[in-house]
């Protein structure tokens, strides 16, 4: 399996401000995925972090509140921007390896 | 694209029972189904999948069945612990570029002890 790491694990925000998250893998991995957990809810795509092009987003999901860094197989970022209240969510880094997909452990952001 | 739609959406169980939770899709192209174990405060971890050109997978008290031509698959657990309590996802995947799980609303498994 692949071991995937997050952070930061947990967050306050304050509204308005903006805060990135950070994905490692242990293994070189082509597709890189960013995930949104709202409360109570189950899991939706936001976008697939593409190594060396831009992310490819989800309906609903913009470039502009969620940009998406991939610059290598191992390594991707999510940036939250101008958080709101309606962001607090959990955001999972997941990877599809050895045709499995696996997750991170999540980031748990709370903005208030 | 792609919808998953997953029932229950809460079960109770009597601690030593089975629990079945079933899932469709509508993308008969469709041909990875994971099922995820969500524990509260933690991500979710595979717990078995099955692949398109199989019908049933077991693991210890764990299975999974796929009818393709109707477009359904169900988890079935055995002998239900405690620690079965979490919430269960389903989820579908087509195996090209772009690999992308459309997951189920979720069920929240209690077992009663």
């Amino acid at each position: 399996s692949a071991v995937i790491s997050q952070k930061p694990s947990r967050d306050i925000c304050q509204r308005g401000t903006s805060l990135t998250i950070q994905c490692q893998v242990d293994s070189q991995v082509t597709m890189m995925f960013w995930y949104r957990q709202q409360p109570g809810q189950s899991l939706t795509l936001i976008a697939t972090a593409n190594q060396g092009s831009e992310a490819t987003y989800e309906s609903g999901f913009v470039i502009d509140k969620f940009p998406i860094s991939r610059p290598n197989l191992t390594f991707s970022t999510l940036t939250v921007s101008n958080m709101s209240p309606e962001d607090s969510s959990i955001y999972l880094c997941s990877v599809d390896a050895f045709s499995t997909i696996y997750f991170g452990e999540g980031s748990w952001l709370t903005v208030v | 694209g792609e919808n998953v739609e997953q029932h229950p959406s809460t079960l109770s169980v009597q601690e030593g029972d089975s629990a079945v939770i079933k899932c469709t899709y509508s993308d008969s192209a469709s041909n990875y189904f994971p099922w995820y174990k969500q524990e509260l405060g933690k991500r979710p971890q595979l717990i078995i999948d099955i692949r398109s050109n199989v019908g049933e997978k077991k693991d210890q008290r764990i299975a999974v069945t796929l009818n393709k031509t109707a477009k359904h698959f169900s988890l079935h657990i055995t002998e239900t612990q405690p620690e079965d309590s979490a919430v269960y996802f389903c989820a579908a995947l087509k195996k090209e570029y772009g690999n992308k799980l459309v997951f189920g609303a979720g069920t929240i498994l209690r077992v009663k002890s």
